[in-house]
């Protein structure tokens, strides 16, 4: 157990629908990354959150959001999904910024048919 | 052109071989070097990491770091079958927060 959270393990949805992955980071982390796995785009970085605030983005796409709330969870809000969209999404956490690498969940895998 | 190359493999080598994974990339501003493990359908664990050129190593793991020829290598040695997994290579820079740029990953299978 790498000590971050994520939920749920799998999802399986259609198109045009909504859903929201939960991260809680590590114990004592401030720092949560979002990215997306892909077979043909690799680990794409899409967004990272600091203590509540946006520090960093990726290419995100605009039907996808995210938001770190005060107790440092994180959600990854994606709307009118649409078939590529399916991929392993992860989180990661570190205390601050990467330098000195940080830590991934177990990912969410979804599914969009 | 990627900011980050690397060979996806798959590579496949006999137990005990020493095992080299590299990795370029095109962007001199990168100031700090990951290796990241990941086993299938798992998330991706820290392996090694290295700031600046040279070596560091870490039991039968060496990360090195050429950045005159932007070159990142991964050497395993005595390699294992519980080493089979897929490696990534990840730089990152400081002044961009925490984005670590992943290469596409090298698919190692160690057959005993």
């Amino acid at each position: 157990d790498s000590g971050v959270t994520q939920t749920p393990k799998h999802l399986i949805t259609a198109t045009g629908q909504r859903v929201t992955l939960r991260c809680s980071p590590r114990s004592g982390d401030l720092s949560v990354y979002w990215y997306q796995q892909s077979l043909d785009q690799g680990l794409q970085f899409l967004i990272q959150y600091y203590n509540g605030e946006e520090r960093a983005k990726g290419n995100i796409l605009e039907r996808f959001s995210a938001q770190q709330f005060p107790d440092l969870h994180s959600e990854l809000n994606l709307s009118s999904l649409e078939l590529g969209d399916s991929a392993l999404y992860f989180c990661a956490s570190s205390v601050v910024d990467s330098f000195g690498g940080y830590t991934f969940g177990s990912g969410t895998r979804l599914t969009v048919v | 052109q990627k900011e980050v190359e690397q060979d996806p493999g798959p590579l496949s080598v006999p137990e005990g071989a020493i095992v080299s994974l590299n990795c370029t990339y095109s962007n001199s501003a990168f100031q700090y070097f990951m290796w990241y493990r990941q086993y299938s359908r798992k998330g991706p664990e820290l392996l090694m990491y290295t700031y600046s050129s040279g070596n560091k190593e870490d039991g039968r793991f060496t990360a090195q770091v050429d950045k005159s020829s932007k070159y990142i290598s991964l050497f395993i040695r005595d390699s294992q079958p519980s080493d089979s997994a897929t490696y990534l290579c990840a730089p990152g820079r400081g002044n961009q927060g925490g984005k670590l740029i992943f290469g596409q990953g090298t698919e190692l299978s160690v057959k005993p």
